[in-house]
């Protein structure tokens, strides 16, 4: 079965620095990724996904991940952070098993603070 | 509204006492979700359904029954809610092949 490990229960970072979350993932055959983002009392938002191509997906908000086939790792990372990116990031695989449609399967999220 | 939309967002019932929870999406979307976001378990899935009138369990469907008779909606029933299904739930949707989910935006729900 596939699975995705967020190693990182918090990451805090200062305000202009750059900031990675990591997430590792384990699948059979070529995997289908996301991240999400969620905000105080909203629901998950998408923020990019990594389907095949460019080892490099950039998404909404200044947000970029990097596919590493070798490492088995889809680190989410930002350049250069902002207060307002603080929130529980989540990683995600698509369930690669017969019959599973659209199922995504979650990690346990990733609580980013960003300081001042 | 397009979009999709859950309610009620905040529920409080009592133990033994049976509770739906609404969502809705205007996307006409054939696959819909619901998961339960708890602390340290990150989201969890209780059912999905594929179509109108086709459903299947998830990680975690014991004590939930779903329907769903029309595309566009699709409740979640607490036949006799218990104290472990304090939760937020969430829904979400999508359209097939494409893998990516859009969420409403939760119901919190306490059961006392």
């Amino acid at each position: 079965a596939q699975s995705v490990a967020q190693p990182e229960d918090q990451v805090n970072v200062a305000e202009g620095n750059p900031l990675t979350v990591k997430c590792t993932y384990s699948v059979s055959g070529n995997p289908y990724l996301f991240w999400y983002v969620q905000y105080p009392n909203r629901g998950l938002q998408f923020l990019l996904k990594y389907i095949t191509g460019d080892n490099l997906v950039k998404g909404s908000y200044g947000f970029e991940a990097e596919f590493n086939k070798s490492q088995t790792s889809f680190h989410l990372k930002k350049p250069s952070a902002l207060v307002s990116d603080s929130a529980l990031y989540f990683c995600a695989v698509r369930d690669m098993n017969t019959g599973g449609g659209n199922k995504l399967t979650f990690g346990t999220g990733t609580q980013l603070k960003v300081e001042l | 509204d397009a979009g999709i939309t859950q309610s009620p967002r905040y529920k409080i019932t009592e133990t033994g006492r049976q509770v739906t929870l609404m969502c809705h999406q205007t996307w006409s979307h054939s696959y819909m979700f619901w998961y339960r976001q708890d602390l340290g378990h990150g989201l969890r899935l209780i059912y999905y359904s594929a179509a109108a009138d086709i459903t299947d369990k998830g990680e975690v469907p014991d004590g939930y029954v779903v329907s769903r008779s029309k595309t566009e909606n699709f409740p979640l029933t607490l036949e006799s809610a218990t104290r472990s299904q304090t939760s937020v739930y969430f829904c979400a949707s999508s359209a097939p092949g494409d893998y990516e989910q859009f969420f409403g935006p939760g119901t919190r729900l306490t059961v006392l």
